[in-house]
C-alpha cells in the first residue's frame, strides 16, 4: 500500500539554524500538507500546497517558514532559524481527493 | 469559540463496552468531516470520512448533524486495541483546503 515517507523521522538542531524536513508524498495525490504537533497539543494546520504552490497557510506559518517541491516527488519544509518553540512533530500529508493520508513524522528538537 | 470541539476525556471504559464520542464545529461552511486515530506519539490514521447520510464502518458508525453542527462517532463492542485518541478533523470549504484538528478525546479500553 502506497504511503506517505518522511526523513529523517528525528533532528536534533542548535537554536538558530535552518533545518529542511523532507516528505515523499504518494504519487498522483494532489494536495500536500504540513502540520505540527507539540506535545501534548493538537495536530496545528501550517500550510498546504497544490499545483505547485501555496494555497492555504496559517498565522503559524510564517516568514520563517517555507515549503518546496524542488523535483516533483519531494515536499521539503525549511525553518530558517528555528526557535526553541519550534520543537515539535511534523507531519506531512497528502490527498488526491477528500481524504489525507499522514506520513509517520519528523519529530524535531530545537536545543 | 475553538474551530472543532472536543471533550477530551479520558473514556474509561471495559472491553466490549459502546463509548460515544462528539464533537462540534463553528464554521458552518464546512463541506467534509473525518474522524482520525492517533497512537501515542504516531501519526494521524483516517479511521472514516463523516457522511451527511452517516455511516458505518464495522463497529464504528459516524452522523453528522448540519443544523446543529455536530459530529459524532460510535464504538460498539471496543477491543483493547481501540485504545487510543479520536481526531474529529473539519475541511474548512470547498475553496480553503486546510484541515483542521480537533484537540482529540482519549480512550483508553481495559479487560
Amino acid at each position: 500500500e502506497p504511503e506517505v515517507t518522511q526523513t529523517p523521522s528525528h533532528q536534533v538542531t542548535q537554536m538558530g539554524q535552518e533545518v529542511i524536513l523532507r516528505c515523499v508524498p504518494i504519487s498522483n495525490h494532489l494536495y500536500f500538507y504540513w502540520y505540527r504537533q507539540i506535545l501534548g497539543q493538537k495536530v496545528e494546520f501550517l500550510v498546504s500546497f497544490y499545483n505547485n504552490e501555496i494555497s492555504e497557510k496559517s498565522e503559524i506559518f510564517d516568514d520563517q517558514f517555507s515549503v518546496e517541491r524542488p523535483d516533483g516527488s519531494n515536499f521539503t519544509l525549511k525553518i530558517r532559524s528555528t526557535k526553541l518553540e519550534d520543537s515539535a512533530m511534523y507531519f506531512c500529508a497528502s490527498r488526491p481527493g477528500t481524504e489525507a493520508f499522514f506520513g509517520q513524522g519528523t519529530r524535531l528538537t530545537v536545543v | 469559540r475553538k474551530e472543532v470541539e472536543q471533550d477530551p476525556g479520558p473514556f474509561n471504559v471495559p472491553e466490549g463496552a459502546t463509548v460515544a464520542f462528539n464533537c462540534t464545529y463553528s464554521n458552518s461552511a464546512s463541506q467534509s468531516f473525518f474522524w482520525y486515530r492517533q497512537d501515542c506519539r504516531k501519526e494521524p490514521k483516517l479511521l472514516m470520512s463523516v457522511y451527511s447520510s452517516g455511516n458505518e464502518d464495522g463497529r464504528f458508525t459516524a452522523q453528522l448533524n448540519r443544523a446543529s453542527q455536530y459530529i459524532s462517532l460510535l464504538i460498539r463492542d471496543s477491543k483493547l486495541s481501540d485504545s487510543a485518541t479520536y481526531l474529529c478533523v473539519v475541511k474548512r470549504n470547498q475553496a480553503g483546503t486546510a484541515l483542521i484538528f480537533g484537540k482529540g478525546t482519549t480512550l483508553s479500553v481495559s479487560s
